[in-house]
């Protein structure tokens, strides 16, 4: 089946600084998400892509679709405490159920 | 609150109870899915209903029992669980099961199995 690895598992970094994470595929996807999970809560997404080649905004994140529709990537810039949380990459092709990489943990150090 | 709501928040249940987990959207949503979260582990799909119709069940073990009454509400009734049952159940819904649609998930239900 697919399968989804996600990178980096783990970051700490200072508050200011700017993040990134990246998901790649085994197979094609047609769609890549991104959703923040905050602790004791569900996944909440961020920001969909559709398009090889798509850069989106939303706020201070940006992602985009990777060109080989394999990977995707997302940046957080100027990091702040509130952004503490695991972030999840998913995505699917045809008419698949959504699949979702392991998440990357964030902790913010003020 | 996202529009999916997950009751109980938390469950506590022995291996020979049986209980069940409930969840509901009125975002006007034709599909629902159960996901099971565990630590360190990717979230793994359940089972996927689309207008009221189960069109997935990832090898689920029998011991859970999904229901979907209709396109608003969906349960996962749980008898005799193990263990390594333990985990978040997050429900989620999306307007269908196409590629181009995001899910909404709920808060989750955290489930300990003693």
């Amino acid at each position: 089946g697919q399968q989804l690895n996600q990178s980096p598992q783990s970051m700490f970094i200072q508050e200011g600084e700017d993040v990134s994470m990246n998901c790649t595929s085994s197979s094609i996807f047609n769609t890549w998400l991104w959703y923040k999970q905050d602790p004791g809560e569900g996944p909440v997404l961020l920001i969909a892509l559709y398009k090889a080649g798509e850069l989106t905004s939303n706020g201070r994140l940006t992602a985009q679709f990777g060109i080989t529709r394999k990977d995707s990537f997302l940046n957080i810039s100027a990091s702040i405490p509130s952004d503490v949380g695991i972030y999840f990459c998913a995505g699917n092709s045809g008419n698949t159920p959504l699949v979702f990489g392991k998440g990357t943990r964030l902790s913010v150090i003020a | 609150e996202t529009g999916v709501t997950q009751t109980p928040r938390h469950l506590v249940m022995g291996m020979t109870n049986k209980k069940s987990l409930k969840c509901e959207q009125h975002l006007g949503h034709n599909a629902m899915y159960w996901y099971k979260q565990s630590a360190k582990k990717p979230l793994e799909l359940m089972f996927v209903y689309n207008f009221k119709e189960q069109t997935e069940n990832n090898s689920v073990p029998s011991r859970f029992s999904p229901e979907c009454p209709n396109s608003s509400h969906l349960f996962l009734h749980l008898h005799t669980l193990q263990p390594e049952d333990s985990a978040l159940y997050l429900c989620a819904s999306s307007p269908g099961t196409g590629v181009y649609y995001g899910y909404t998930f709920g808060s989750g239900t955290r489930l300990t199995v003693v």
